[in-house]
């Protein structure tokens, strides 16, 4: 079965500060695609960042970056700098074909 | 295209009333979705879409709900008789399926349902 595991239901950091999300899957295919988005407090879901299986470089997006570990099916969430915005529910979601989620971590940005 | 769209953003109903949601995705997406999501928690699947035909339904949470897209564009989910367990944020998002099995999903603001 799929599967998508996220251990930290929360945590909290001070602003500036790098903050890391974890999260694990369990897939018996060989390609796929990773996801995480993010979901501020009521306010739409929005994908922040996501990579693709076959691909071993890990995957950047201004202050967010991946750790894509594929043999240990790990795909952990790095926030550098972080910022009162980052504030939100973060969710990792896995798919081949079908979108599987975690049950996300809620990350709050103390000032 | 400005994105997934839904209506309306907010419904508060008495229960036992119908309520209908519509979803309107982004144009050249082939999936469209629909999820519930309670407060704090993550996105709960229904129900999808791959053009016009509902592909999975079986999770559905009762034969009050029920989804249709009837010419693969907008999407209508419907639940009936109404209870106070289904106040919750109705989600929808689409996507493009192609050959690769990249499924990357746009989601809309959802529709909060509030059953008093």
């Amino acid at each position: 079965a799929q599967t998508v595991t996220q251990s930290q239901p929360e945590m909290s950091v001070q602003e500036a500060e790098t903050v890391t999300l974890s999260c694990t899957y369990d897939t018996s295919e060989s390609n796929y695609y990773l996801f995480w988005y993010k979901q501020p407090p009521s306010r739409q879901m929005i994908l922040v960042i996501r990579q693709e299986a076959y691909k071993q470089q890990n995957a950047t997006e201004n202050r967010f970056s991946v750790n894509f570990q594929k043999a240990a099916k790990s795909f952990s969430l790095k926030i550098s700098d972080s910022q009162l915005g980052d504030t939100a529910m973060y969710f990792c979601a896995h798919s081949n074909y079908q979108l599987i989620w975690g049950a996300g971590t809620k990350l709050i940005i103390k000032p | 295209d400005t994105g997934v769209s839904q209506d309306p953003r907010h419904k508060i109903t008495k229960r036992g009333q119908n309520v209908t949601f519509r979803c309107d995705p982004i144009s050249e997406h082939n999936r469209l979705y629909w999820y519930r999501q309670t407060l704090g928690q993550g996105p709960e699947f229904l129900t999808y879409f791959q053009n016009e035909a509902q592909l999975e339904k079986s999770r559905l949470l009762s034969d009050r709900f029920s989804a249709e897209r009837p010419k693969g564009s907008f999407s209508t989910l419907e639940i009936q008789r109404t209870e106070q367990g289904d106040s919750a944020m109705y989600l929808c998002a689409s996507s493009f399926l192609g050959t690769s099995g990249d499924n990357e999903q746009f989601f809309g603001p959802g529709t909060r349902l509030t059953v008093l």
